[in-house]
């Protein structure tokens, strides 16, 4: 079946560091591949997304690049900011799950000034 | 601004009551979920329908928990008792092709 692994958390930086959260996929067929933030007390609001292989999704900074070869998607940003704590998923669609997300378990980031 | 909308935003319930959560989903899409957020679990799908029909219930608890989606603009899940450990935040999100937008959840507490 699909399957997300997110690294492991909790990941604390401070104000301008650079971020990366890894992300690996285990999917049948051709997944897309999301990243989704969650603010506290807030619902998941989608941050990027790839449809395919090579794909670069990005979005208020964020960068992730779709690597078939690797089975990865990892969310990057060049300077991190004390409003980007949040919680970070990565989730797929697997190519024969009808659109059902499958989410990785989550990796909380705090971001100190 | 297109969303989903989900009523209650907050319930406290006491054990053995039944619980209604609505959701409307964004207008023109054709799926539609329930996920349950814990602390222990993560993000769990407990049920979602294409078209308004059903298409996967497997992670919902059936003797308690209904889902159902009487037209396109309501989708509701039921839980019928319920019970301290049903305590967590309910989203419901929709969506149509590769894009799904999560509605702001329900706070559920079974006191």
């Amino acid at each position: 079946g699909n399957s997300v692994t997110q690294m492991e958390g909790p990941v604390t930086l401070s104000e301008e560091a650079f971020l990366t959260i890894n992300c690996t996929y285990t999917a049948t067929g051709y997944p897309s591949l999301f990243w989704y933030v969650q603010y506290p007390g807030e619902g998941l609001q989608l941050l990027l997304k790839a449809t395919k292989a090579d794909d670069k999704g990005s979005n208020k900074g964020f960068e992730a690049t779709y690597r078939k070869e690797t089975t990865s998607f990892h969310l990057e940003k060049g300077s991190v900011q004390v409003s980007d704590s949040a919680v970070y998923f990565c989730a797929l669609i697997g190519g024969t799950s009808y659109g059902k997300l499958t989410f990785g378990q989550g990796t909380i980031l705090t971001v100190h000034p | 601004d297109a969303r989903v909308t989900q009523t209650p935003r907050h319930k406290v319930t006491e054990m053995g009551q039944e619980v209604t959560m609505r959701c409307q989903p964004i207008l023109g899409h054709n799926t539609v979920f329930w996920y349950r957020q814990t602390m222990m679990q993560g993000l769990e799908l407990l049920a979602y329908f294409r078209n308004r029909a059903p298409l996967d219930d497997s992670g919902m608890p059936k003797d308690r928990f209904s889902a159902e989606m009487p037209d396109a603009t309501l989708a509701t899940l039921k839980i019928q008792p319920s019970e301290p450990r049903d305590s967590a935040v309910y989203f419901c999100a929709s969506g149509s092709g590769y894009t799904i937008y999560f509605g702001e959840g329900s706070w559920l507490t079974v006191v």
